[in-house]
């Protein structure tokens, strides 16, 4: 199956650790996105990259870090520094060619 | 930047009956504007688009509006169906952009 798979689903953590969320899509895609979902609040874009070894911040990067080493991946660290980090994040990924963007299932994150 | 808003936050239709989410933006170079559908604990998923040289675009019981003039475009639903419960997302881009912006988002209730 083609797509885009985050892991793990639910992820529980202490304040004050960092934590990596995964993000795979074999769709061959060159732009990833990871988006941050609160209630009321809509997609809110944290960071974007639009090809390996390069990426840019979104509307709401601080206390969040990313890398691209390779096509198909694109994890995200929530830093300690990101003060309310329990969220819903969405990963997405698309072609320069068309505008349409594809979601992953989603990681809940609870940090206590 | 670009802008968009929308409206109704909460949505409660009879099933059979229609369904209308409004949807404005700020720029007017935005030239494509996809819907998408959330269901509850997934990922969003395109459901339709229109790009800024068409006025409506249909499939099946969706259509989407777009008046270019006032910068609001609109999601219309017919015979709506239990299924059709979920959360839409209205948004926007420039043509070349990375990015999208998103609206925060319709929670539709189908009431039988």
């Amino acid at each position: 199956d083609g797509g885009i798979t985050q892991s793990p689903k639910y992820l529980f953590r202490k304040e004050g650790q960092n934590v990596t969320l995964s993000c795979e899509q074999n769709l061959n895609h060159d732009a990833m996105y990871w988006y941050r979902q609160d209630p009321g609040q809509g997609l809110r874009l944290i960071y974007y990259s639009q090809i390996v070894n390069d990426f840019q911040k979104g509307d709401i990067a601080e206390g969040y870090s990313v890398s691209r080493e390779k096509k198909e991946s694109f994890p995200l660290t929530v830093t300690s520094a990101q003060k309310n980090p329990t969220a819903f994040y969405l990963c997405a990924s698309s072609n320069p060619d068309s505008y349409e963007q594809y979601f992953g299932p989603g990681t809940r994150l609870t940090v206590t | 930047g670009e802008n968009v808003e929308q409206h109704p936050s909460t949505l409660s239709v009879q099933e059979g009956d229609s369904a209308v989410i409004k949807c404005t933006y700020s720029d007017s170079a935005s030239n494509y504007f996809p819907w998408y559908k959330q269901e509850l604990g997934k990922g969003p998923q395109l459901i339709i688009d229109i790009r800024s040289n068409v006025g409506e675009k249909k499939d099946q019981r969706i259509a989407v509006t777009l008046n270019k003039t006032a910068k609001h475009f609109s999601l219309h639903i017919t015979e709506t169906q239990p299924e059709d419960s979920a959360v839409y997302f209205c948004a926007a881009t420039l043509h070349g952009d990375d990015k999208i912006i998103f609206g925060k988002g319709t929670r539709l209730h189908i009431l039988p």
